[in-house]
């Protein structure tokens, strides 16, 4: 099993609809995070969490909520998704040695 | 706040070439981490470097951190069509005892058969 688990790997939505994108990870850490990329651009940080009472929003949160339901589980929810909003969705965990990326949901909003 | 830049921020290469492309930063960071992200994958980590000076090597691929703690680079010899894909630096910083990541933009490589 891989350490970072994302689901579902690809997603169509329609505009206005509620999706929620979902990561878990075996790798026993407490930081979590959620990633976006878009084409021709780097990661950027949307939401993180340090443990399971700790939220922090990153560069990008608008539009976006996150809910860590426990130490291995990290969820992000696109409240009334918007086609902007279409891009690949990283979720990682991170210890002090480095990061752990799951593979990346594809989400597609029209 | 802490920027990284990344460049080239693409390459065309023929197959065979060596690459090269680095980070710089304008603040000192404790350790430098070079990731791959094949296409429609995650990014996966293919060197750590945690001392300034440290030359690494993972098989093609090696790396430096610089003597100034601001600077890495990453080497690819011999550069073979799967070596494409989007290549990231990342620093990380310690501030009062809690670690910190910043990810470049990325470097993207193409390599001509």
């Amino acid at each position: 099993d891989a350490d970072v688990t994302q689901t579902p790997r690809n997603r169509i939505t329609k505009t206005g609809k509620r999706i929620m994108l979902e990561c878990s990870q075996t790798k026993g850490h407490d930081r979590m995070y959620w990633y976006r990329q878009d084409p021709g651009l780097g990661l950027r940080l949307i939401y993180y969490s340090f443990d399971v009472k700790d939220i922090n929003k990153g560069e990008i949160s608008d539009g976006y909520s996150v809910s860590r339901q426990a130490q291995a589980k990290f969820s992000l929810s696109l409240e009334s998704a918007i086609p902007n909003q279409t891009a690949l969705y990283f979720c990682a965990t991170s210890s002090f040695s480095g990061y752990t990326f799951g593979s990346g949901t594809r989400l597609t909003v029209v | 706040g802490q920027q990284l830049n990344q460049s080239p921020q693409s390459m065309f290469i023929q197959e065979g070439e060596d690459v090269s492309m680095n980070c710089t930063s304008s603040s000192i960071f404790n350790t430098w981490l070079w990731y791959k992200q094949d296409p429609g994958e995650g990014p996966v980590l293919l060197i750590a470097l945690y001392k300034a000076g440290e030359l690494t090597s993972n098989g093609r691929l090696t790396a430096q951190f610089g003597i100034t703690r601001k600077d890495s680079f990453l080497n690819i010899s011999a550069s073979i069509p799967s070596d494409v894909g989007i290549y990231f630096c990342a620093g990380q910083s310690l501030t009062s005892g809690t670690y910190k990541y910043i990810f470049g933009t990325g470097t993207r490589l193409k390599v001509l058969a």
